[in-house]
């Protein structure tokens, strides 16, 4: 299982776009990436995946550069409410194998 | 309605007791997890169920004991509580990926709180 690394914490003001940057140096070729969002007293919530370049959806953008050794969330124009730990996972594909790592604490202050 | 709904919410027993908190999913998928979330917040997987079978079982005491009467159900029974078996539980619920580009993304419940005293 390809391991992932990621900052412990992070702070950032309303407004201002966040950028979490994940290592996982020994992804294999059927792997995907994929990030989750955990506000405190809930579940995971699934937010973005992808396998190579930038993917896109309504809440967030994903980077991937060619080597598919790491990768970047991109929250744009945070607000307080995205205050949540976020989850970098490699998923192998057809994969069901969800291993977490500790995670990003991201504070929004105002 | 609730994708993956899990009860009770919160937990509260003695040392030495048996309980078991229960999981339903309504999405039709083939497999179920239960995670446990310490006090660290660390999220780590201990068992899953794909169509009724078990097909990841990491290192946990057998004193937990997951039961899974069809797809839609997993629930987890643990024997004789002891107290560092406070955490969080939570149970979730996948469909296996339709091949390269699709996702294959879990569906969490709210959690149940476990308090061991």
């Amino acid at each position: 299982l390809a391991k992932t690394t990621q900052p412990i914490s992070m702070d950032s003001y309303e407004g201002q776009e966040v950028n979490i940057t994940c290592s996982h140096n020994n992804i294999a070729t059927n792997d995907y990436i994929t990030w989750y969002q955990q506000f405190p007293s809930q579940g995971p919530r699934f937010i973005i995946q992808g396998y190579k370049t930038k993917v896109t959806n309504e809440v967030a953008s994903l980077f991937i550069p060619a080597d598919r050794k790491s990768s970047t969330l991109s929250l744009p124009r945070v607000s307080l409410s995205d205050t949540a730990v976020y989850y970098c996972l490699v998923v192998e594909n057809y994969g069901q194998n969800f291993v977490f790592g500790p995670g990003t604490r991201l504070s929004v202050l105002p | 309605d609730t994708a993956v709904s899990q009860t009770p919410k919160y937990l509260v027993t003695q040392m030495g007791n048996d309980k078991s908190i229960k999981c339903e999913q309504n999405l039709g998928h083939d497999t179920m997890y239960w995670y446990k979330q310490d006090s660290k917040k660390f999220l780590k997987i201990m068992f899953s169920y794909n169509n009724k079978e078990l097909i990841i079982n990491e290192t946990v005491p057998n004193r937990f004991s997951p039961k899974s009467p069809d797809k839609a159900h997993l629930n987890l029974h643990i024997n004789s509580l002891e107290l560092g078996d406070s955490a969080v539980y939570f149970c979730a619920s996948s469909q296996e990926g339709a091949g390269p580009g699709k996702n294959t993304e879990a569906f969490f419940g709210q959690g149940t709180r476990l308090t061991v005293v």
